[in-house]
């Protein structure tokens, strides 16, 4: 069955310092998100990609963060500059059309020290 | 300000018996509304899915949506231990998906 990967599990950084984290969405997917959950807090949406640009952002998706489809494959959240608050689980989603369901990843975990 | 609330528990339920989750949503355009389960240090995976008003029923699984009183609910009859984990309620308008804080279910053997 075809599923969301997401590299790496775990990314520890250092503060100030800029990180990649990647995702692969199932293949005929066209709707790519992403999502935070910090320890022991609820799920929260970031941003929502379609057709090479963001088709949505909430308010936490600040100027630190940008996402970016550099292939057919791959989609990846940016943080320029890490903060000790950004410390926690980052989630990819897909989905294949806006209405349809979202298939989450396994998550990176990053830890900003 | 658009909110899902749900009872964070933790919900203890003996093995065989109906877990009965809650949801409340502020938001009246919200259109889908999704039930998922998360294990601890899991990603989210999706149960169930409910449109429109009424009861849409999977296996064990039955839930209710009720657009008027802004509620959606997750019923898992003959609940087992593998059941334990923390059960999210997800709202959907558009592309900007909320989720609830979760309820902790515990099922006993």
């Amino acid at each position: 069955e075809p599923e969301v990967t997401q590299t790496p599990s775990h990314q520890v950084t250092q503060m100030g310092q800029e990180v990649i984290l990647r995702c692969v969405p199932i293949s005929n997917h066209l709707y790519f998100y992403w999502y935070r959950q910090i320890l022991g807090q609820k799920v929260e949406f970031l941003v929502s990609f379609y057709n090479n640009e963001i088709s949505e952002k909430s308010e936490i998706f600040d100027d630190q963060f940008s996402v970016e489809r550099p292939d057919g494959s791959n989609f990846t959240l940016k943080i320029r500059s890490t903060k000790l608050e950004d410390s926690a689980m980052y989630f990819c989603a897909s989905s294949y059309s806006r209405t349809d369901t979202q298939y989450f990843g396994p998550g990176t975990r990053l830890t900003v020290l | 300000q658009k909110e899902v609330e749900q009872n964070s528990g933790p919900l203890s339920v003996p093995e065989g018996a109906i877990a009965s989750l809650n949801c409340t949503y502020s938001d009246r355009g919200s259109q889908s509304f999704f039930w998922y389960r998360q294990y601890s240090g899991k990603s989210p995976e999706l149960i169930m899915f409910i449109y429109s008003n009424g009861d849409k029923e999977d296996g064990r699984f039955t839930a209710q949506l009720n657009k008027a009183s802004q509620y959606v609910s997750l019923l898992i009859r003959d609940s087992q231990p593998s059941d334990s984990a923390t059960y999210l309620c997800a709202v959907r308008e558009d592309n900007d998906m909320r989720f609830g804080a979760g309820t902790r279910l515990t099922v006993k053997p």
